[in-house]
């Protein structure tokens, strides 16, 4: 079945670099981008930028510009997002999510990253 | 790039039906066809329940529909149930490949 499973919880300490893998399976990897989430304790969804499996291009929102880097390996049909330069507030569960013309059908079950001295 | 907004909560009886909005700018919500809205349970994942506005995906309950009006676009769930109490978020295109979602919406079913 068409599925996205994430890579285990991480604890880093500030300062650190995270990065956070999304493997694809049931698929062909390249039809699609690939979108990252943030979801902070007891917050909303927050839209982090999105990865063309296809052809790599990037997109990410203005607030993680220079802060984060989104790639894929198609041989392993698998796409990461590195943090770095993480902060207390970074703690949070990440999401990968396929997307499509707007539409993120296929989520990954989350990754929860906490920074903390 | 601000967050559409959404009421934080609302609620119904089993059975009701409840409206949720999603009011974004000109730039968003506005200006595009690609709205989406994801249910999410409690420490689970997000789950797709309507894309570009008023299209479901295979096995989503025709309970759930979805419409735009201007810089607004709506969500309402009929026949209200108790597996329908979750958060849900509407999402829009913005342009140039980004994307913002909404505040996010409590639904309480009474």
């Amino acid at each position: 079945q068409v599925q996205l499973v994430q890579s285990g919880a991480e604890v880093k300490k500030p300062g650190a670099s995270v990065k956070v893998s999304c493997k694809a399976s049931g698929y062909s990897f390249s039809r699609y981008g690939i979108s990252w989430m943030r979801q902070a304790p007891g917050q909303g969804l927050e839209w982090m930028g999105w990865i063309s499996a296809y052809n790599g291009d990037t997109n990410y929102a203005q607030k993680f510009q220079g802060r984060v880097t989104m790639t894929t390996d198609t041989s392993t049909s698998t796409a990461y997002m590195e943090l770095r330069s993480l902060r207390s507030d970074d703690t949070a569960v990440f999401y990968c999510a396929r997307i499509l013309m707007g539409r993120m059908d296929v989520w990954g079950q989350g990754t929860t990253v906490t920074v903390s001295s | 790039q601000s967050a559409p907004t959404q009421p934080a909560s609302v609620s119904g009886s089993p059975g009701q039906s409840i409206t949720i909005s999603c009011t974004g700018t000109s730039s968003d919500v506005g200006s595009y066809n690609l709205v989406s809205w994801y249910q999410q349970h409690p420490g689970k994942a997000p789950k797709l329940m309507i894309y570009e506005g008023n299209k479901r995906p295979s096995g989503v309950s025709n309970r759930f529909s979805g419409s735009k009006s201007g810089n607004t676009a709506s969500l309402t769930i009929s026949g209200l149930q108790a597996e329908d109490e979750a958060d849900y978020y509407c999402c829009s295109f913005a342009g140039s490949t980004t994307y913002v979602f909404g505040t996010g919406t409590k639904v309480t079913v009474l």
